[in-house]
């Protein structure tokens, strides 16, 4: 079974600190992403990956930025968290080839507050 | 833009009852279209969907994909209390990207 693992289930900073959301993932997948969550908007997309040290940026990615130094690692940092950013945030990955090109296997998603 | 929007936003049904989720979209370079199921954790895979026309089953659910109209439509029939849900349709080209979502509530 595919595992996508985040490194907080619930995670409280407060405004102007630096924050590292951590993902790993042990299938191998080329592609990963990070969404942000919140009531009535869906899944928003911050930031994608779909190789080593590659990244690209999705439909909200002003005040975030990503890391992916290993493949099966791809990290979400908050350069300086604002109140704004309170949500629930989900990485997945997903598979880059074959019948299941496209199926998306999330983690258990984190819960940021930033007071 | 991409866009996948979702109709309709919420609905409430009694446990019996049909249930119609669709979605609409406009993506560059259409691969796959995807159904999410999320209730109070991450979302869970449903279906995936590529060809026009061709109805994907799993038990009480099914969905269809429209590739010349661009619309995808999710039935489930004979609802239960544990269908209650938030439903999420997906769509690939290079990126994945997600509708707002259909919030189910089935009443017993």
């Amino acid at each position: 079974d595919v595992k996508v693992t985040q490194s907080s289930r619930y995670l409280v900073k407060r405004t102007g600190e630096k924050v590292f959301l951590e993902c790993v993932q042990d299938m191998d997948h080329e592609n990963m992403f990070w969404y942000r969550q919140d009531p009535g908007l869906g899944l928003r997309l911050i930031y994608f990956s779909y190789d080593v040290k590659m990244k690209e940026k999705g439909d909200i990615p002003e005040g975030y930025s990503v890391s992916r130094e290993k493949k099966e690692r791809f990290s979400l940092i908050l350069e300086s968290a604002s109140t704004n950013q309170t949500s629930m945030y989900l990485c997945a990955s997903s598979y880059t080839q074959g019948v299941r090109l496209g199926e998306a296997f999330f983690g258990q998603g984190t819960r940021l507050t930033v007071v | 833009e991409d866009k996948v929007v979702q109709s309709p936003l919420s609905l409430v049904v009694h446990e019996g009852d049909t249930v119609t989720l669709n979605c609409s979209y406009e993506v560059t370079n259409f691969r796959s279209l995807l159904w999410y199921k999320q209730e109070k954790k991450a979302p869970t895979f449903l279906f995936m969907l590529t060809s026009s026309g061709i109805e994907k089953k799993s038990g009480r659910l099914s969905s269809i994909l429209d590739k010349k109209e661009l619309f995808s439509i999710l039935n489930i029939t004979a609802t239960q209390t544990g269908d209650s849900a938030v439903y999420l349709c997906a769509v690939v080209d290079y990126k994945l990207s997600f509708g707002a979502g259909t919030t189910v509530t089935v009443r017993a």
